[in-house]
């Protein structure tokens, strides 16, 4: 199947710093990737939905600002966590659709393992 | 608004056990549903799907059935193995959007 891989897959940072995640499509072409946030024994919580070339669109409650998403290529897209502060640490998901010419099956989701963030 | 709602685990059943797990849904429109798993420290991988009522979905010996009519898409397994731990999602998404929508997962633990 297709495959989506997040870098990192874990990382410390320190109160106020800022964090990037990448979440690239490595064998299709993803027109739209979601970025999920994962609190512990809880559901996935979509955060927001990053298509190619235009801006994010997010969840009610999100912070845009707080959260930064961009799609500069049909394979990689990336959320940078601003400011970090110890309430964001959490297990971060992207997933990326499959479109019909990329070989993927279309419309179908494929995640990434997950970036696990935690801010001291 | 659309919603995905999971039997809580954790489910500890010993190899060769039968498996149900339980996941309703409420959706308006017609939602394609989907299992999904999580192993430990990896992402999420589809199991198995099924886009319209009385579909049938099956992969490694996983079964669910989409039941318009009591609104279910409940996961079972015959016989399960220690390589089934995991935890597992049930999701839909409805007609003309790409959002998915997560129940809260069932992590579930096979002892040998």
């Amino acid at each position: 199947g297709a495959v989506v891989s997040q870098h990192p897959s874990w990382v410390i940072c320190k109160s106020g710093t800022s964090v990037k995640i990448e979440c690239r499509s490595l064998d299709f072409q993803a027109t739209t990737m979601f970025w999920y946030r994962q609190f512990p024994k809880q559901s996935l919580m979509l955060m927001a939905t990053s298509n190619e070339g235009s801006k994010a669109t997010y969840e009610q409650g999100v912070e845009k600002d707080k959260f930064l998403i961009n799609h500069a290529s049909l394979t990689l897209s990336t959320l940078t966590v601003t400011s970090a502060h110890p309430e964001d640490s959490s297990f971060y998901i992207c997933s990326a659709r499959g479109g019909a010419l990329a070989g993927a099956g279309f419309g179908e989701l494929f995640f990434g393992e997950g970036s696990r963030l935690t801010v001291l | 608004g659309d919603s995905v709602t999971q039997m809580e685990g954790p489910v500890t059943l010993s190899e060769e056990a039968f498996l149900t797990i339980n996941c309703t849904y409420t959706a308006t429109g017609y939602p394609s549903l989907f299992w999904y798993v999580q192993y430990p420290g990896e992402g999420l991988q589809l199991l198995l799907k099924a886009t319209k009522a009385d579909d049938k979905g099956s992969n490694k010996g996983f079964e669910a059935t989409y039941r318009k009519e009591t609104t279910s898409f409940h996961l079972e397994k015959g016989s399960v193995q220690v390589s089934d731990s995991a935890v597992y999602f049930c999701a839909l998404r409805n007609s003309g959007t790409y959002k998915y929508i997560f129940g809260t997962g069932t992590r579930l633990k096979v002892l040998a």
